[in-house]
């Protein structure tokens, strides 16, 4: 169906606050990716799923961050005790296999006072 | 570590022309290079992908080449339209994640 989708599409929280953003990737692709894009900067690579196993989080900036997928298709990326270097656009993408194209969601705004 | 540079973070051209942009990189060996469009407020999308072994490749008015040797690669677009205002995102992949360059924030002036 529909492509890539994100919610919130805007969260803001303040500091100290956990937060929960949802992905729903297309129906059927295996690989689902977590990115997170600073202004002006291009997307940087959080953690990576292969169905529900998350083969790489070796770009989650620190034990805060929190990522599932625990049925191989929904994803949650979890910041606990959010502080304001979190804010910045986050962005979940889904494919065929690693190595296709990806198709991104919109992403989710986040902005931490 | 890797590096990916765009040719500069904005590009100004006129309807019509052809639009060059460029991505280099350094200590890296991608098995293959994809270009991103992203218009604000949204999702970067596909454009393309070239692989290691591939020149060139083309997509409608867009093409790729991929100089592994200059550890380059240009992203062109013929006929020019002010619908492909938008920034090109250049990315690295193979046995490691995506790597995304700044992006390359395009104006096609009417």
């Amino acid at each position: 169906g529909a492509g890539v989708s994100q919610s919130p599409r805007y969260k803001v929280a303040k500091r100290g606050q956990d937060v929960a953003l949802r992905c729903d990737p297309i129906s059927g692709h295996v690989s689902l990716f977590w990115y997170q894009q600073a202004l002006g900067q291009g997307p940087e690579f959080l953690t990576y799923f292969q169905n529900e196993a998350q083969l790489d989080k070796s770009g989650l900036p620190s034990d805060r961050f929190f990522a599932e997928r625990p049925e191989g298709s929904v994803s949650t990326l979890k910041i606990q005790r959010t502080q304001q270097e979190d804010s910045a656009v986050y962005l979940c993408a889904s494919s065929l296999a690693q190595g296709y194209e990806q198709f991104f969601g919109p992403g989710t705004r986040l902005t931490v006072l | 570590s890797q590096k990916i540079e765009q040719n500069s973070e904005a590009l100004n051209i006129q309807e019509g022309k052809t639009a060059t942009l460029t991505c280099n990189y350094t200590n890296y060996s991608p098995a293959y290079l994809q270009w991103y469009r992203q218009d604000p407020g949204r999702g970067p999308v596909f454009l393309l992908l070239i692989r290691e072994n591939e020149k060139e490749k083309r997509k409608e008015r867009l093409k790729v080449t991929f100089d592994t040797t200059l550890k380059q690669s240009l992203f062109h677009i013929t006929a020019s339209q002010p619908a492909d205002s938008a920034t090109y995102l250049c990315a690295l992949g193979g046995n490691t994640p995506l790597v995304f360059g700044k992006g390359t924030r395009l104006s096609v002036i009417a």
